[in-house]
């Protein structure tokens, strides 16, 4: 089934440490996103792609960063993980005045 | 890019239709509305979008009026199912990437 699989689907991690959350789409679709989603906050932008090879700051891009080599994966990464960061991330991508397209989500823990 | 305002929360009775109306008053021309259902533990999903007047399909209709300041999403005859968030989403025409979600609204739906 086309889509976006995100994983892992959940983690729990130290502080201090590094972690990638991957992210994969098989629509072809141009853009992608990352957005964190915490309890009373909704849905908080952290990084954009429009296309591989390019990558645009959201609302909150502090503590992560992220890549597009190629158009399919757009993994976002903690360098050092925060408690703060303890948060559900969810994947996304579109394609130009087309709607998002939602993964499952990754739970992440940082204890 | 156009803020979005939205009602916290919502309580709705089985059978009745429900208007979650959406405020973004600063929307440009090209920018066109989308709304999204968010079920717990899943991520969001496109239901509807529309650039002005009224929109209809299998599962809501989405009203613009004339000044598009506003938009109104309604669900005919609520079930238990359709307890959910809905958000509201303002797209920039012809352009990708800086999307950013409001904090949507909590819809409660009671027998």
């Amino acid at each position: 089934i086309a889509g976006i699989t995100q994983a892992p689907t959940s983690q729990i991690l130290a502080a201090g440490r590094r972690m990638t959350l991957r992210c994969t789409q098989d629509m072809r679709h141009n853009a992608m996103y990352w957005y964190r989603q915490d309890l009373g906050l909704g849905l908080r932008l952290i990084h954009y792609s429009n296309t591989a090879g390019t990558t645009g700051k959201g609302e909150v891009p502090d503590g992560y960063s992220v890549s597009r080599a190629n158009t399919d994966d757009f993994p976002l990464t903690l360098a050092s993980a925060v408690p703060s960061q303890t948060s559900v991330y969810f994947c996304a991508s579109s394609d130009l005045n087309s709607p998002l397209h939602f993964g499952n989500g990754t739970r992440l823990t940082v204890t | 890019l156009a803020k979005t305002t939205q009602p916290i929360s919502m309580d709705s009775y089985e059978g009745q239709e429900v208007n979650i109306t959406c405020s973004h008053n600063n929307i440009a021309t090209n920018d066109y509305i989308t709304w999204y259902q968010q079920f717990p533990s899943q991520g969001p999903r496109f239901i509807i979008q529309g650039y002005k007047t009224k929109v209809t399909n299998e599962v809501a209709s989405l009203f613009i009026p004339a000044d598009r300041k506003s938009s109104t999403l309604s669900l005919p005859r609520v079930s238990l199912s359709d307890t959910a968030v809905y958000y509201c989403l303002v797209v920039p025409g012809g352009s990708q990437g800086n999307l950013i979600f409001g904090k949507g609204t909590k819809l409660s739906v009671k027998p």
